[in-house]
């Protein structure tokens, strides 16, 4: 079956020390989302890659950056981990000029800080 | 830029009632709408959507949304939920051309047997 995978399911780092998460997806789409999800809260987007184009959302902290190196993956890199960075990440899929753009989901990568 | 209303954060009712879940966006332009379900422990999925045509629209598992352009509302309903129904339920909207989604604060949606 198609779909959004994200790896690992679960990770966990200390405060301040560098982690990167990862996103492949096999429905061959043009744009894939990065978005952070806290408890009872919306998915926030962070950013998004239309094709390589690379798009920050204006209130994204620097301490967050993304790759991607080909159409099928997408990274998420967070540079010094705080303690607000605890949170679910969600990477999505869209394939963009061929109708209303809905978004798929992988199953998110929830991150601890200790 | 969109922004997304729901209301009724935690919703609790028993099997075979009827559930309807609100939700307002705020933009003047055309909108791609969207409702997506998060079971238990699962990842979101897409209920249903509305980019043109019949403004009321069915999706699966017996759920159906309506869009009412002068309310800007596109609100979902189940005539008779079930127990499988308890997750929680997100409205989303984009611009036409616009490939970002506001998302709305979820409806937490517990549904007693």
């Amino acid at each position: 079956d198609a779909m959004v995978i994200q790896n690992p399911r679960y990770q966990v780092t200390q405060f301040g020390k560098p982690v990167t998460l990862s996103c492949s997806q096999t429905l061959n789409h043009n744009v894939m989302y990065w978005y952070q999800q806290k408890s009872s809260q919306a998915p926030k987007l962070l950013f998004h890659y239309y094709d390589k184009d690379f798009n920050n959302e204006a209130d994204t902290p620097d301490n967050f950056q993304s790759r991607r190196p080909n159409t099928s993956f997408c990274f998420l890199d967070i540079r010094s981990p705080g303690l607000g960075d605890a949170a679910m990440y969600l990477c999505a899929t869209s394939l963009e000029g061929y109708g209303p753009g809905e978004q798929y989901f992988g199953p998110g990568t929830r991150l601890t800080v200790t | 830029a969109q922004s997304v209303s729901q209301h009724n954060h935690h919703v609790i009712l028993s099997e075979a009632a009827s559930l309807e879940l609100g939700c307002n966006y705020s933009y003047g332009g055309t909108v791609n709408l969207f409702w997506y379900v998060q079971y238990p422990g699962q990842h979101l999925q897409l209920l249903l959507k509305y980019f043109s045509g019949d403004p009321l629209v069915k999706g699966i598992k017996g759920f159906e949304a309506e869009f009412i352009k002068s309310k800007f509302s596109f609100n979902l309903r189940k005539p008779s939920v079930q127990w499988s129904d308890t997750a929680e339920y997100f409205c989303a909207v984009n611009a036409q051309g616009n490939n970002r989604l506001a998302f709305g604060k979820g409806n937490q949606v517990v549904v007693i047997p």
